[in-house]
């Protein structure tokens, strides 16, 4: 069974197209999250819901747009895509609400998307 | 300011064991995180310190010290399999966006 899965894997695409990112978990987790994770390895927080509600919204392009059907699927819609978007992008879940003091917050990853922008 | 500081880079020896080292700076601190991440694929987690001194899961272990804002992760009996990155990450409960803070990560070579 996985645990959280995006799709798709593998993403190329022409500079200034738009494309999606789709996310789902099945592990009845409140909180998602959406990273970059760039040719540096550095993990960037970009987006967070917490049960439907975004409760993290990091400084990127307003190209950028998460969306939460259900607590259970965050998608990611990329606009006008550029040269600078290529990277690796993870989706994640945690049980918690992170604004809770105290909330443990161990994040399970998706397998991640390899977004290459041409 | 915020800030994590990891080794970019450590190569050990297969049956060796290793210790990567964390310092971080935060305004808060509400637990720090190891995670691994194997070339290609999702951050795994590894071990998770709140309160000072060591916690040991087979051969891996982790060690917090609050007052000095430091961790390491100890792996033992190294495997070629343990060829990862290793990633800290801190919860700071001070932080406005309420997100785990994030080293860049220690590249660990294990040969033979």
């Amino acid at each position: 069974d996985t645990a959280v899965s995006q799709t798709p894997k593998y993403l190329v695409t022409q500079m200034g197209n738009d494309k999606s990112i789709k996310c789902e978990q099945n592990l009845g987790h409140d909180t998602m999250y959406w990273y970059k994770q760039d040719s540096k390895k550095f993990l960037k927080i970009m987006f967070s819901y917490n049960n439907k509600e975004l409760i993290i919204n990091e400084t990127v392009p307003n190209r950028f747009s998460p969306k939460s059907p259900d607590k259970a699927h965050l998608n990611l819609h990329i606009n006008s895509l550029e040269l600078g978007d290529s990277a690796v992008y993870f989706c994640a879940s945690s049980q918690e609400d992170p604004r809770r003091r105290g909330a443990y917050n161990e994040q399970f990853f998706g397998p991640g998307t390899r977004l290459t922008v041409l | 300011g915020q800030n994590i500081d990891q080794p970019t880079e450590m190569t050990a020896t297969e049956g060796a064991i290793v210790q990567i080292n964390c310092t971080y700076q935060t305004s808060g601190f509400n637990g720090l995180f190891w995670y691994q991440q194997h070339a290609g694929e999702a951050p795994t987690f590894l071990s998770y310190n709140v309160l000072d001194g060591l916690e040991e899961k087979g051969r891996f272990s982790s060690f917090l010290s609050r007052s000095k804002g430091y961790s390491y992760l100890l792996l033992k009996e190294l495997q070629m399999k343990d060829s990862a990155s290793y990633l800290c990450a801190v919860r700071d409960p001070m932080d406005s966006n309420y997100q785990l803070i994030w080293g860049a990560g220690t590249k660990l070579i294990i040969k033979p």
